[in-house]
């Protein structure tokens, strides 16, 4: 079967540094997917893996690597705003998106 | 530039009525994929509708059927409503060959079934 593993929720300060994990076993692999997710309103893409190796975009950064079907979101200067739920997903050898349940994201002061 | 929209925002339905849910995609794409989402769930694939024909479908019952017209717009219909089709239903669309397949998403249809 196909399974997508990230934890279910994190807390982190605000001004921190938090690391997300998602973990994938799918039927074939064309890339990976990171969406945020506010509470009540549609997912918004974050960013795009489909090779090894690091992606930075501003504040949030995305690794893949593909042998040990692991991803990571990095998010940096975490701030009140970003208190959401984080979404991994995988496209896989059909390009049908295979999401995760999502790890939901708490922002302290 | 227009992005996803959807009709309506929220529905409240009875057992074994239908729904019509609608999509309109982003400005310039041209394929429309359906998903539910639960409460603290993420995103389950219901189908994909690519040149007003459905391409791939999920792990989804026949009751689940779906339409794409001419202008990419798209229908989700659900016949026979149980309590566990109580779900937020999103609309995503796409370019075919655009890249990354990114998908944008709308603001989602709530579906409550009483």
């Amino acid at each position: 079967g196909q399974n997508i593993d990230q934890p279910t929720e994190m807390t982190a300060t605000e001004g921190a540094i938090v690391q997300i994990n998602c973990t994938y076993q799918t039927s074939g692999f064309n890339g990976l997917f990171w969406y945020q997710q506010h509470a009540g309103e549609a997912p918004t893409f974050l960013s795009y893996n489909v090779l090894d190796g690091l992606e930075e975009k501003g504040r949030f950064s995305s690794f893949l690597s593909r042998s040990k079907g692991y991803s990571y979101l990095l998010l940096k200067e975490l701030q009140m705003k970003d208190s959401a739920s984080y979404l991994c997903a995988v496209r896989d050898s059909n390009y049908q998106l295979i999401w995760g349940a999502g790890t939901k994201l708490i922002i302290k002061p | 530039d227009a992005g996803v929209t959807q009709s309506p925002t929220h529905l409240i339905k009875t057992r074994g009525q239908q729904v019509t849910l609608r999509c309109s995609p982003k400005s310039g794409h041209d394929t429309v994929s359906w998903y539910q989402q639960a409460l603290g769930q993420g995103p389950q694939f219901i189908f994909q509708y690519y040149e007003e024909e459905e391409r791939q479908r999920g792990n989804f019952p026949d009751r689940f059927s779906g339409h794409q017209f001419p202008n990419y717009s798209s229908e989700l219909n659900v016949n026979a409503l149980l309590l566990g089709d109580s779900a937020l239903y999103l609309c995503a669309s796409s370019l075919v060959g655009g890249g990354t397949y990114e998908q944008y998403f709308g603001p989602g249809t709530r579906l409550t079934v009483t």
